[in-house]
């Protein structure tokens, strides 16, 4: 079957503009993830949604960052004012039921502010 | 001090050497574990969990010490196909998932 997919896969972008990253999970995954991964770095955590809810919203670095999941699929993260330091890989992620399910990751989004 | 560390390397083995990766987690109350693989420019994938009584997968074995609070990778006869970063993740409960920031291996002929 399909994986995650997400889109554009490469977005090249002017500081202070918006960005919106897509992504598609697995269908019938109930989860799905957000992180981030700036140049050799570790994954940074950013939102978590159960079905439509975000319970966790604690990763997003600052409140240019906004994410939402409709129909209990798919998500897009917004980021407003993008700023140099945006620039990384979006990682998107979805599991069948919660947080001890198996991620699968899509391919990511690579983010370039100049 | 960061909630998931690991030694960056890179390991440089060669083919049919064995490797080991250790991993520690500052949360002792975390409930779930797993090794992840990254090859470059890849999104991650899952290798395998980690265990309380310690697994295995063909050449690859993780552990687990939960009173010392690390865990372990370790691969036997290496494969030049093994060569990527490994991650480790730990779960401290709740939704949020931790990633360390891998370590990188490369195998060579």
């Amino acid at each position: 079957g399909a994986g995650v997919s997400q889109s554009p896969s490469n977005k090249v972008t002017e500081k202070g503009k918006d960005v919106e990253l897509r992504c598609d999970p697995i269908s019938g995954h109930t989860a799905l993830y957000w992180y981030r991964q700036s140049l050799g770095q570790g994954l940074e955590f950013l939102i978590y949604f159960q079905g439509n809810s975000a319970p966790d919203k604690s990763g997003l670095p600052s409140d240019r960052f906004s994410a939402e999941r409709t129909g209990g699929s798919v998500s897009t993260l917004t980021i407003q004012r993008t700023q140099q330091e945006d620039s990384a890989v979006y990682l998107c992620a979805s599991s069948l039921a919660g947080p001890t399910d198996t991620q699968y990751f899509g391919p990511g989004t690579r983010l370039t502010v100049l | 001090r960061k909630e998931v560390e690991q030694d960056p390397g890179p390991f440089n083995v060669p083919e049919g050497a064995t490797v080991a990766f250790n991993c520690t987690y500052s949360n002792s109350a975390s409930q779930s574990f797993f090794w992840y693989r990254q090859d470059c420019r890849k999104e991650p994938k899952l290798l395998m969990s980690v265990y309380s009584s310690g697994n295995e997968d063909g050449r690859f074995t993780a552990q687990l010490n939960r009173a010392s609070q690390y865990i372990s990778l370790l691969i036997r006869d290496s494969k030049l196909s093994d060569s990527a970063t490994y991650l480790c993740v730990v779960r401290p409960g709740g939704f949020k998932t931790i990633f360390g920031a891998g370590t990188r291996l490369f195998v060579k002929a």
